[in-house]
């Protein structure tokens, strides 16, 4: 199993273009998600899913888009990147999250480390 | 809303000696909570899981306490090696259980 596996690895956009950070995971997990890490604040949770057609924002959501047409990929969208998005993005997946009193482990990509000029 | 905090952002200790790390939470009361570890260019990765009624859990050289008085973990490194060297990570799940709650991390730094 190759886990979750994200690309590209570095990214760099000019301010107002558009692209999309992929991310598959291979091991049937229902629960999807978004993350940024920026030095000082820590890993911010962006958009979810908690299976395929079900998607729902976290903390940190303007400026991305996510959909989940299949269990395996959720691709965050960035319409229109500005320099405030500049930053280094995890997909994590795991199993049944969604519930009270969940303890599922997540499941991390590489990361994507995207600049935006 | 939930709240973690890790109150040191760096720890430096020589080799063979204990690391402490300290994890406090404010406004819920997890079932569990989890720790992880990120190396430089990688993404975290799960270490281990406390439930509220476990008083401490050990793996190998590693040990968490889990006090939900003080509504906080902490994390040891027993023995610790210049490899133990990374960002640790303490976790929570929302009330909801939709979204795992990230503290800001320990970077922990071990000199030979």
């Amino acid at each position: 199993n190759a886990g979750v596996t994200q690309t590209p690895k570095f990214q760099v956009l000019k301010t107002g273009q558009s692209m999309t950070l992929q991310c598959a995971q291979d091991m049937n997990h229902e629960y999807m998600s978004w993350y940024r890490q920026d030095p000082g604040m820590g890993l911010r949770l962006i958009h979810y899913s908690v299976g395929a057609g079900i998607t729902d924002q976290g903390e940190v959501p303007n400026g991305y888009n996510v959909s989940r047409s299949t269990t395996e990929d959720f691709p965050l969208r960035l319409l229109s990147a500005a320099p405030s998005q500049t930053s280094v993005y995890f997909c994590a997946s795991s199993t049944r999250v969604g519930r009270r009193g969940t303890n599922e482990k997540l499941f991390f990509g590489s990361g994507t480390q995207l600049s935006v000029l | 809303s939930q709240k973690i905090e890790q109150n040191s952002e760096a720890l430096n200790i020589q080799e063979g000696k204990t690391a402490t790390l300290t994890c406090n939470y404010t406004n819920y009361s997890p079932a569990y909570l989890q720790w992880y570890r990120q190396d430089p260019g990688r993404g975290p990765v799960f270490l281990l899981l406390i439930r509220e009624n476990e008083k401490e859990k050990r793996k190998e050289r590693l040990k968490v306490t889990f006090d939900t008085t003080l509504k906080q973990s902490l994390f040891h490194i027993t023995a610790s090696q210049p490899a133990d060297s990374a960002t640790y990570l303490c976790a929570l799940y929302n009330q909801a259980g939709t979204a795992l709650i990230f503290g800001k991390g320990t970077t922990l730094s071990v000199s030979s």
